[in-house]
Order: C-alpha cells, then structure tokens, then sequence
C-alpha cells in the first residue's frame, strides 16, 4: 500500500461537462502519473508530475490537463468530457530506495461519459 | 520506441497447477526493469514481480516466478499452485533504467481463468 486514494471512485457525467479527478498520496513521493485503462490497450500514460508546478504530458494527452499545486495532490481535468474519455483511471506514484523506479497504482476511477 | 507484447489474451488453469504467461519486448537498451502486475477484479493494480536486466538470475516471490531471456527479450511469468486469488488481469510492463523521467510500457494484459 503505497498511501494512494483516488476520489471519486466512479463517476457518470454528461459530454460537455468538465471532471476533475483527484489523486492523493501520503508519502511525499515527487513524481506522480495518470494512466487510463481500456480494453485492448492497457495502460496508456496521460500525464505525469515531476514536481510540485512541474507537469508534462504522456501519449494519450489530448483532452486532458493536470495541475500539482501540493505534492501529495495530483488533478486531472477533463474540460469538456467525451465519450471517449469514458475509461478508468489510475493514478499512481514512482517510489525511492531499494527497488526504486517502480511504480504504485491507487484504486482507479471509473469514470463514464453518457 | 519499447513495445511489450502479451500474445495470449486469455489462459486459463486448474488450482494447484502451474500456469505459464508469456511476454516478449523490443528495445535497443542494455540496462532497463520488467515488471509483472496483477488486476484482481477489484480493479486495483498490485505489483507481483519485478526482474533487473543486468541480473541473470530470475526474480522469484512465492509462488510467482520469473524465466527472463534477454537475448530472446523474453520475460515469463510463471505461477505454481494456482489458487483462486490468482484470477486476474497480468499486466507485463517495460522501463528503462535511467534518472529522471523514463516512460513504463504496458502490455494489453492476460486474462488468467483459475478452474476449481
């Protein structure tokens, strides 16, 4: 358990509505990620944090911004939701010390655009 | 660009028998991580093992293990005694030993059936 939540856990909202998702971590891990989840495709990395304020963007960014503001919280936007951004959504953090490199997931966000 | 494939969308097996998943990968670099990730159905992503390029010997936790060719850039997983915990997603994922920050590249996943 690597102190990740993700809120909220499901959410159904409409195209054209803006979301914004939230990851929290307790551990003061310093980079931080978001991944979607679809069927034939695993995880495919949205955007990532480096630092508090410093954010860049993964493969699948289009439609999607970030903003580190703390560095336990890390949130995702969608600005004006899709159908296509009905996915689910993990959050996760890279760790330090002996097995470092490795990254931990959150519980996910399944998140549907009706 | 580092591609993981996972051949095999489903497998299944009977408890208490030995499962194989396969993965194979591309790269050009020398120094990198392979990781093995489970998804039970409760959605939550848990590392099960993860294996360092520049070591020959095969990672092993538990009943979990690993048959690591570099040369063949292969990267099995391996679960002895099957139990029904063990049905879940298997995720292989790919990441380049190097600072700051490295992508990790994620196979499509298997889809692991455990029969009673």
């Amino acid at each position: 358990d690597a102190g990740i939540t993700q809120s909220p856990r499901h959410k159904v909202t409409e195209t054209g509505t803006p979301v914004t998702l939230r990851c929290h971590q307790t551990e003061n891990h310093r980079y931080m990620y978001w991944y979607r989840q679809d069927p034939g495709h695993g995880l495919r990395l949205i955007h990532y944090s480096y630092g508090v304020k410093d954010t860049d963007k993964g493969e699948v960014s289009d439609g999607y911004s970030v903003s580190r503001s703390k560095t336990e919280d890390f949130l995702l936007t969608l600005e004006s939701a899709t159908s296509s951004q009905t996915s689910v959504y993990f959050c996760a953090i890279r760790t330090t010390g002996t097995y470092s490199y490795e990254q931990y997931f959150g519980p996910g966000t399944r998140l549907t655009v009706t | 660009a580092q591609t993981v494939t996972q051949s095999q969308p489903e497998m299944s097996v009977q408890e208490a028998e030995t499962v194989t998943l396969s993965c194979t990968y591309d790269t050009s670099e020398s120094d990198y991580y392979l990781f093995w990730y489970k998804q039970p159905p409760s959605r939550q992503m848990i590392l099960v093992i993860r294996q360092e390029a520049y070591k020959q010997q095969n990672a092993t936790e538990n009943r979990f293990s690993v048959n690591f060719q570099k040369a063949a850039k292969s990267f099995s997983l391996k679960i002895s005694d099957s139990q029904l915990g063990d049905a879940a997603m298997y995720f292989c994922a790919y990441r380049r030993n190097s600072g700051g920050y490295q992508k990790v590249t994620f196979g499509i996943g298997t889809k692991l059936q455990v029969i009673p």
